[in-house]
């Protein structure tokens, strides 16, 4: 069993509508979740880095913790056809960004 | 934010070559860089850990003596993979530790493939 589990995807979604994302994780010592967004042919760039179980907010971008689930999602409200790209959640058991694994991405397609 | 440079893009070798993979850390000094694997529909795994003026730290079932990182100052990191083979055709990529929080800067990967 992978300890970090995401569908690849793609997911496609119509201009404006909420797009969910998600991972699920085995291993209950992760303790700092993150999301990713990758452009083709791009590195990663960090989306929401979160700690506790819960929601954070940030614009349209909501990241959802559950860690008596050990499942975390990512929400994009008004999605937009510049937020196609690859979302990687990430996770580690350290401060900081020491060791992340990596869920396999899923890719996200707006259209217009 | 700040900028992670990797080089080359992408390259083609032979069977039994060596390949060196440049990653740069363009406006930020960089103690610690990350080098991961990835594989064709397959998470990014983490290879090794490189700290600037010391020997890297390989993750369980990584060869260090096949992937060789050299982190010699504090913007560049290399890894050479040495007598490559098809079965090490992959994309790799590296990221930089900046600032208090650690957080990680990635280059734009470079995909070899060894024929």
């Amino acid at each position: 069993q992978k300890e970090v589990e995401q569908d690849p995807g793609p997911l496609s979604v119509p201009e404006g509508a909420i797009v969910s994302l998600n991972c699920t994780y085995s291993n209950s010592a992760f303790q700092y979740f993150m999301w990713y967004r990758q452009y083709s042919r791009k590195g990663p760039e960090l989306l929401m880095y979160t700690y506790s179980s819960g929601n954070k907010e940030d614009g349209r971008f909501t990241a959802q913790v559950d860690k008596s689930s050990k499942y975390i999602s990512l929400f994009i409200r008004d999605s937009q056809p510049s937020d196609s790209a690859t979302y990687l959640c990430a996770m580690t058991m350290n401060t900081g960004f020491q060791k992340l694994v990596f869920g396999t991405g899923t890719r996200l397609l707006v259209s217009p | 934010g700040a900028v992670v440079s990797q080089h080359p893009s992408w390259v083609i070798c032979k069977s039994g070559t060596s390949v060196k993979i440049e990653c740069r850390s363009l406006d930020f000094q960089a103690t610690t860089m990350f080098w991961y694997r990835q594989f064709p529909k397959q998470s990014l795994m983490l290879m090794a850990t490189s700290n600037e003026g010391s020997k890297a730290t390989y993750e369980q079932g990584v060869e260090k003596d096949k992937f060789l990182i050299n982190h010699a100052s504090l913007t560049l990191s290399t890894l050479t993979v040495t007598s490559a083979h098809p079965e090490d055709s992959s994309f790799y990529i590296c990221s930089a530790s900046f600032g208090n929080t650690g957080e990680l800067f990635f280059g734009e990967g470079s995909r070899l493939t060894v024929l």
